[in-house]
């Protein structure tokens, strides 16, 4: 166990559903990742918070609504999702945005099918 | 932004020393180098992290040089169950427009008896 739980660990949505990830962390961290990994493809990072204020959004698509209503707690909101967004979506947290040395904690992932 | 290199794929044996190395010509005087072990469909892990000379834990050693511009991870004897991918991240700084938290593509290790 990393102390960053996700779920549901798999999700098979059609193209008109909303549906939500949910990620959890017991470390005490400020900063939450999400990152998409495609298949056979490196991770993707996607948006990042620290202290629940979103420092990062790596040119993500509206279709993908993230929300950290606190520091344990991340979301991704999902909506009108295309095939192509099929994917392994990890949610990360590390101790701070980072100071060189950080290290990050991954949840074991929800591995998300859009039909 | 600290760029990385791996190779992509090595093959070793059950019992034999695998050395990967990772090279990281820019990098930054605050980055540390950390390296993640990921299995199929679950998120990476953490296994090392130097910033010089060379460190050791119970899982593998890291050797970095003095120019700092690339390292080494080192795991002894090797099992079928270190066959992962592994990742070479350089730093962790998030400023505008500087570091990002960019995995490149990682080194398959494939282990066989």
């Amino acid at each position: 166990e990393t102390g960053v739980t996700q779920t549901p660990r798999h999700l098979v949505m059609g193209m008109t559903n909303k549906k939500s990830l949910k990620c959890e962390q017991h470390l005490g961290h400020n900063a939450m990742y999400w990152y998409k990994q495609s298949a056979k493809k490196p991770l993707e990072l996607m948006f990042v918070y620290s202290l629940e204020e979103r420092v990062e959004n790596n040119s993500v698509p509206s279709r993908f609504s993230p929300e950290c209503p606190n520091s344990s707690h991340l979301f991704l909101h999902l909506h009108t999702l295309q095939p192509e967004d099929s994917a392994l979506y990890l949610c990360a947290s590390s101790l701070s945005r980072g100071q060189g040395n950080e290290k990050l904690f991954f949840g074991s992932g929800t591995q998300l099918s859009v039909l | 932004l600290a760029k990385t290199t791996q190779p992509i794929s090595m093959d070793s044996y059950e019992g034999q020393e695998v050395n990967i190395t990772c090279s990281h010509n820019n990098i930054a005087t605050n980055d540390y180098i950390t390296w993640y072990q990921q299995f199929p469909s679950q998120g990476p892990r953490f296994i090392i992290q130097g910033y010089k000379t060379k460190v050791t834990n119970e899982v593998a050693s890291l050797f970095i040089p003095a120019d700092r511009k690339s390292s080494t991870l080192s795991l002894p004897r090797v099992s079928l169950s270190d066959t992962a991918v592994y990742y070479c991240l350089v730093g962790l700084i998030l400023t505008g427009g500087g570091n990002k938290l960019t995995f490149g593509t990682g080194t398959q290790l494939k282990v066989e008896l």
